[in-house]
């Protein structure tokens, strides 16, 4: 079955401290797609990133990367120099090929305080 | 502009009083969802809609109706909304079968049943 863990409910760092934040998931499909999305305190989603099954290179935008490893199944989300606009809610998330619903994580709660 | 529109972003009301959460989409979307969100959850799926006349339950459908008469819209329908209902709702959107591809989220509607 599918699943998404963020075990992490909620984190708290001082500015410009990095952080990262763990995605472990589950399926049995052998090809996937995983997903980052981040809520403000303003409440929308914003879409962050996917990443394919078959593709294990790690990526890197600006101040955020993301740690793929099929090993583990998990898609860690790394934010360095954290900034107070860094403060939301992150979400990982999980579709597989055949079936268009899409699983997503509890969420974990980012504050940066200044 | 791509855009998911719902309406309303926020309402108070009282249990019993049947209600209605619009969702509209600009995009030739097969693909539409309804979550709910609420603390510790993440996002849960309510109902979900392959095509025009084609719904079906998703996670928690239990007080909810939804209808697909249009491409575009799907609204989401309390009959006899309850407390329990209280939450943050979210409409998405996606091609059908392109599961790498992100869904586009409406910017949310907060319940509040008294």
């Amino acid at each position: 079955a599918q699943k998404v863990t963020q075990a992490q409910t909620e984190i708290s760092v001082v500015e410009k401290e990095d952080v990262t934040l763990d995605c472990v998931y589950e399926t049995r499909d052998t090809t996937y797609y995983l997903f980052w999305y981040k809520q403000p305190p303003s409440g929308e989603l914003v879409f962050l990133i996917r990443r394919n099954s078959f593709d294990e290179q790690n990526e890197i935008s600006g101040r955020y990367s993301w740690n793929f490893q099929k090993s583990t199944s998990s898609f860690n989300f790394t934010i360095t120099a954290s900034q107070v606009v860094d403060s939301a809610v992150y979400f990982c998330a999980l579709t597989e090929t055949s079936y268009d619903k899409v699983i997503f994580g509890p969420g974990t709660s980012l504050s940066v305080i200044p | 502009e791509a855009q998911v529109t719902q309406n309303p972003r926020y309402l108070i009301t009282v249990t019993g009083k049947k209600l209605t959460v619009t969702c509209s989409q600009n995009m030739n979307h097969e693909y539409m969802s309804w979550y709910r969100q609420d603390p510790g959850l993440g996002l849960r799926q309510i109902y979900y809609s392959m095509n025009v006349e084609v719904t079906d339950k998703g996670d928690v459908p239990e007080g909810y109706k939804v209808s697909r008469k249009e491409k575009r819209n799907f609204p989401l329908i309390l009959e006899s909304p309850s407390p329990n209902q209280t939450s943050l709702y979210f409409c998405a959107s996606k091609p059908v079968g392109r599961n790498n591809q992100p869904q586009h989220f409406g910017d949310g509607t907060r319940l509040s049943i008294l």
